[in-house]
Parts: C-alpha cells; structure tokens; sequence
C-alpha cells in the first residue's frame, strides 16, 4: 500500500517569511495529493490539491509543486500570518473515487508575529 | 450542494459504556464514507471505510466497529468504551465518481473517563 512521509514535524517561522512542507509517497501509481489544513480544535480542510498531469499549482499565497520522477510534493506558503499557524496534512491516492487517501503525519506550523 | 453532519460535538463517558457516533452526508448519492480518530491532536487513522450500504472495510481492530445502514448515513459504535478510546473522531466523505479530496464532518471529542 501507499505510504506518505512529511517533513519536518513542527516548523516554526517569522510572519512574512516562507514556509515549505515536503512529503515523499511510495505507490508510483498515485496521481492525486491534497493538502489539508487542521486549526486548534477544527477540522481538517482542504486547502489546495493537485493532480500528476500538472507540475505546480499557486492560489494566492500558496503553492504546490509536484515531482512525479522523485515521487515528492511539497507545499509552499508565501507571506506567513498569524492565521497560518495549524497543522498541515498531505495526503496520496490513486486517481479513483474509490482509492482512499493516505495522510502524512502533519506538520504542526507557527507563525510568530 | 452537498453537507456532512456530524454528532454530538462532544461527548464524556465511563469506561465500560456503550457509543454510538453518527454522521450524515446530505446533496450527494452513494458517496464513500469514512471514519477517522485523531489522538494527540496530530495524526489520523482511519478506522472504518464504506463504499456501499453494509460494505465496511476495517483497518484497525479493535473494539470499535461501524456501519451503514443507509446510502448516506455512518455509524460508529462501541460495546465497552476503554480509555485508550479518547480522541476526536472525524467522518469524512468522497464522491466515487471522481477522485477528490475528502470533505470531513466537524468532529466529536470523545472523553473516556
């Protein structure tokens, strides 16, 4: 089955610097990786996604980017606020509404004023 | 459009005691259902998944179980609670017609005591 690593686990940052989150998965066969975003106490929300067919993908101030050859993807954040402070999930599965997706462990993301 | 209800929000029991957790997808037909715990507030497991009324797919065992006894409804449910059951329990849904990302319910934090 598929397995997603992320990195780093904790990632502390100055608002207005940048922010990168990295994740590697196993299965050459997944061709759709989401981004969630998961605040104190809420759920999870989907922030960003994308699919293999696209290399990299910007909505405002984030971005990600995807390297199907290495079989890594990360997610870039532009500008931090205060507001981007959360954990941050990425997630692999095979382009199929019935493939589940597999979660990397999170990366816990403040952003100090 | 489509919602997914989740309920309670919160929820305090001894150890010993029964559970019963319910989640509804509403604006969709035949969605594949999900339930998730999230201990620690960091990682999340999947439980249960559903691709159909009464298919249930058990990823971990133990003494949880799920069902689904109609197209857009998911049940969660314990017959002895431990305390090592505490968490905060999310269901999710997917449309099986396209690969997408998981829209996730607003979550119950389960205390066990």
């Amino acid at each position: 089955g598929e397995n997603v690593e992320q990195h780093p686990s904790t990632l502390s940052v100055q608002e207005g610097d940048s922010a990168v989150i990295k994740c590697t998965y196993s299965d050459s066969a997944s061709n759709y990786f989401p981004w969630y975003k998961q605040e104190l106490g809420k759920r999870p929300q989907l922030i960003i996604d994308i699919r293999s067919n696209v290399g990299e993908k910007k909505d405002q101030r984030i971005a990600v980017t995807l390297n199907k050859t290495a079989k890594h993807f990360s997610l870039h954040i532009t500008e931090t606020q205060p507001e981007d402070s959360a954990v941050y999930f990425c997630a692999a599965s095979r382009n199929s509404g019935y493939s589940t997706l597999t979660f990397g462990k999170g990366t816990m993301l403040l952003v100090s004023p | 459009s489509q919602t997914i209800h989740q309920w309670p929000a919160t929820l305090v029991q001894p150890v010993g005691s029964p559970l019963s957790l319910e989640c509804t997808v509403e604006g969709t037909s035949n969605p594949n259902l999900y339930w998730y715990r999230q201990a620690a507030g960091r990682g999340l497991q999947l439980l249960f998944y559903s691709v159909g009324i009464g298919q249930i797919s058990s990823e971990v065992p133990q003494n949880l179980s799920a069902s689904r006894p109609q197209d857009r409804q998911f049940i969660l449910s314990s017959k002895k609670l431990l305390l090592s059951d505490s968490g905060f329990y999310l269901c999710a849904w997917r449309d099986t017609r396209r690969a997408t990302g998981y829209t996730f319910g607003s979550g119950t934090r389960l205390t066990v005591v």
